[in-house]
């Protein structure tokens, strides 16, 4: 079965600083990856994703991410965290012959202090 | 205001009260999905529908219900709750089955 690795549950920044927050996946096959966002008390907001091209992508706020196929990898980052980046990141995966089924990674709550 | 809603929003129950959280979007999406949302475990996929009277199971479906009768709902029903279903849950919908989803508020359940 599909599997998604987030490898930090945790992250306590200053603002200014720079993040960045790893995902590894298990699937071999065609994969979509994304980086949903969730601030407090809101739901889950794609913050950017990945289907092919350009390994490197940008997203909304800053953000960008990493998509290294060799490692499985899809990691996301920013130069430069603001107080209002508080929040919980997930990364996830569909895969690409499987319609409809995703999987999420466990979470990374990133705690930016003033 | 394209939106994904989700009710009731908050909900305390006792075990084996069968009960429905309901799940409505208004994008004309082929695709909807239930998580559930636990701490240290992220978002599991319970179930999922790629259209009309077409559903799936997720990664933990035991103890769930869906059906999909219409496309722009897709209620999640329990039949027997029990307490290890005390959770967040969200829905989700899709225009395609592999690109990014658009969530619901969440419904807070609480099963005692």
């Amino acid at each position: 079965a599909q599997s998604v690795s987030q490898h930090n549950h945790h992250v306590i920044l200053s603002e200014a600083a720079s993040l960045e927050l790893g995902c590894n996946y298990s699937y071999g096959g065609t994969v979509n990856l994304f980086w949903y966002v969730q601030y407090p008390g809101q739901h889950l907001q794609l913050l950017l994703k990945y289907f092919s091209g350009d390994p490197l992508v940008k997203g909304i706020k800053g953000f960008e991410a990493e998509f290294i196929k060799s490692k499985f990898s899809f990691n996301l980052r920013k130069p430069s965290v603001q107080w209002s980046d508080t929040a919980e990141y997930f990364c996830a995966v569909n895969e690409g012959t499987n319609a409809g089924k995703s999987t999420f990674g466990d979470g990374t709550t990133l705690t930016v202090k003033p | 205001e394209a939106q994904v809603t989700q009710n009731p929003r908050y909900l305390i129950t006792v075990t084996g009260k069968k009960l429905t959280v309901t799940c409505s979007q208004n994008m004309n999406h082929e695709y909807m999905s239930w998580y559930r949302q636990d701490p240290g475990l992220g978002l599991r996929q319970i179930y999922y529908s790629m259209n009309v009277e077409v559903t799936d199971k997720g990664d933990v479906p035991e103890g769930y219900k869906v059906s999909r009768k219409e496309k722009r709902n897709f209620p999640l029903i329990l039949e027997s709750p029990s307490p290890n279903q005390t959770s967040l849950y969200f829905c989700a919908s899709s225009y395609t089955g592999v690109g990014e989803q658009y969530f619901g508020p969440g419904t807070r359940l609480t099963v005692t």
